[in-house]
C-alpha cells in the first residue's frame, strides 16, 4: 500500500534554530501534500497545502514566512520552521492523497515529527 | 477551521464490548472518513463513506451516515485492547481538492 515517510520523528533544539521536516511519498507520486499541526490530546489543524512546482496554499492564521513549504518533486515536500520558539513546539504531521488526479480520497499519513524547542 | 465534532470526547469500555463514536459536521460534504491515531503516531485511514451511502462495513467496523442530520457514527464491535486509540472523523468538501477537515476526536480506551 501507499507509504508516506516523515523525517525526523523527533527534534529537540534551542530557540532561534530553524528546523526542516521532510515528507516523502515512497511508492507513489504526490502532486499535493498537506501539513498539519497537532497539540496534545487535540485534533489536527491543517496548516497548508503543498503543491508540487508551485507555491503552497496556507490556511488562515498560519504565517507563511514562519512555516516555509517547498514541494520540489513529486515525492518530496519539506516544512521548515524558521527561527523556532517554544510556542512552535508541537506535533507536525504530513499527508498525501494516494492517487494523482482523483479528488476527495483517503489520505496517507506520515508518522509525525515531535518538535520541542527549548 | 474544524468541521466535525466527535462525541464522546473520551470513552472507556471493557474488552469485548462494542464502542460507538459519533461525529457531527456543519457543511455539505462529498464524503466522510474515519481515521485512527495511536498515541504519538500518524493517522491510519479506516473507512470512507460517500454522501450517497448510508452504511458501510469493514471487518469489525460499521459506519453510518445521515446527511439530513449531518452526522455519522463509527461502531467497533467486540473491542480489543489494540483498539485503544484516538478516532477522528474527517470530511471532504464537494469540490475537486483533496483537503479534508478533521473533527476533535474521541479517545477510546479498552480496559482489559
Amino acid at each position: 500500500g501507499a507509504v508516506v515517510s516523515q523525517h525526523p520523528s523527533r527534534v529537540i533544539c534551542k530557540s532561534g534554530t530553524s528546523v526542516k521536516i521532510e515528507c516523502r511519498s515512497l511508492d507513489f507520486q504526490a502532486t499535493t501534500m498537506f501539513w498539519y499541526r497537532q497539540f496534545p490530546k487535540k485534533s489536527l489543524m491543517l496548516m497548508a497545502t503543498s503543491n508540487e512546482g508551485s507555491k503552497a496554499t496556507y490556511e488562515q492564521g498560519v504565517e507563511k514566512d514562519k512555516f516555509l513549504i517547498n514541494h520540489a518533486s513529486l515525492t518530496l515536500s519539506t516544512l521548515t520552521v524558521t527561527s523556532a520558539h517554544p510556542e512552535d513546539s508541537s506535533f507536525y504531521i504530513c499527508s498525501a492523497p494516494g492517487t494523482v488526479g482523483v479528488s476527495n480520497q483517503p489520505q496517507h499519513f506520515g508518522d509525525g515529527t515531535r518538535l520541542s524547542i527549548l | 477551521s474544524q468541521q466535525g465534532e466527535e462525541d464522546p470526547q473520551a470513552l472507556s469500555i471493557q474488552e469485548g464490548e462494542n464502542a460507538t463514536m459519533n461525529c457531527s459536521y456543519k457543511t455539505s460534504i462529498n464524503n466522510l472518513q474515519w481515521y485512527r491515531q495511536n498515541s504519538g503516531r500518524g493517522l491510519v485511514h479506516l473507512i470512507l463513506i460517500r454522501s450517497n451511502e448510508r452504511e458501510k462495513h469493514s471487518g469489525r467496523l460499521r459506519v453510518t451516515l445521515d446527511t439530513s442530520k449531518k452526522s455519522s457514527s463509527l461502531l467497533i464491535t467486540a473491542s480489543r485492547a489494540a483498539d485503544t486509540a484516538s478516532y477522528f472523523c474527517a470530511t471532504a468538501r464537494p469540490n475537486r481538492d483533496d483537503k479534508i477537515i478533521f473533527g476533535k476526536g474521541t479517545r477510546l480506551h479498552i480496559l482489559p
